[in-house]
């Protein structure tokens, strides 16, 4: 089975610190995501990478950044937390097929609260 | 622009009815549908999908979902409902040529089933 790993189940930070969250995939799968998961809003996608030191903005990049450099692990960067980054956040993973499909698998999510 | 709506946010079903819960989607190409289940304090985890073929796709946990083109619909159905299945659904679309795997989820719906 296809494990996706979040380093941490619930985060609390301060405003302005600058936060990483880490995500590890065992199944050798070329594409990674973050989201983030609002009330009302569901899953919003931030950023994704779909190869080593390869990163594409998502629809709600602002604030984020991300880095890549082994194909198992993508991390994702709040330079400087705010209140309004308060939120879900998960990491998927899926194999590329060209032509073909890809459902993405799910790590447990990190639970982020800025104060 | 791609979008995917799931029009209830609650649905409400007696254990042992049969219950839907609905999805649409708008696509410029060719769509790739997936349903995802997420218990509290979870990732998601992968339901079923629709690539190609039978427009009824049989997945995890007894859940089926069936894919509708004149209507763009893609409804997930359950001939009889358990209390276990209560938790939130997410529908999601991919575009056939959208190879970098990237998900639009809907706002998800909140399944509730009751003895």
């Amino acid at each position: 089975d296809v494990k996706v790993t979040q380093s941490s189940r619930y985060l609390v930070k301060r405003t302005g610190e600058k936060v990483f969250l880490e995500c590890v995939q065992d199944m050798d799968h070329e594409n990674m995501f973050w989201y983030r998961q609002d009330p009302g809003l569901g899953l919003r996608l931030i950023y994704f990478s779909y190869d080593v030191k390869m990163k594409e903005k998502g629809d709600i990049p602002e604030g984020y950044s991300v880095s890549r450099e082994k194909k198992e692990r993508f991390s994702l960067i709040l330079e400087s937390a705010s209140t309004n980054q308060t939120s879900m956040y998960l990491c998927a993973s899926s194999l590329y097929l060209q032509g073909a499909w890809n459902e993405q698998f799910f790590g447990p999510g990190t639970r982020l609260t800025v104060l | 622009a791609q979008s995917v709506a799931q029009p209830e946010d609650q649905v409400n079903v007696a254990e042992g009815n049969p219950l839907t819960v609905k999805c649409t989607y708008s696509v410029s190409g060719n769509p790739y549908l997936f349903w995802y289940v997420q218990y509290p304090n979870r990732g998601l985890q992968f339901l079923l999908k629709y690539i190609t073929g039978d427009n009824l796709v049989k997945g995890s946990y007894g859940f089926e979902a069936e894919f509708n083109k004149s209507q763009t619909s893609f409804h997930l159905k359950k001939p009889s409902a358990l209390v276990s299945d209560s938790a939130l659904y997410f529908c999601a679309v991919r575009e056939t040529y959208n190879q970098g795997g990237k998900l639009i989820f809907g706002q998800g719906t909140e399944l509730s089933v009751k003895p």
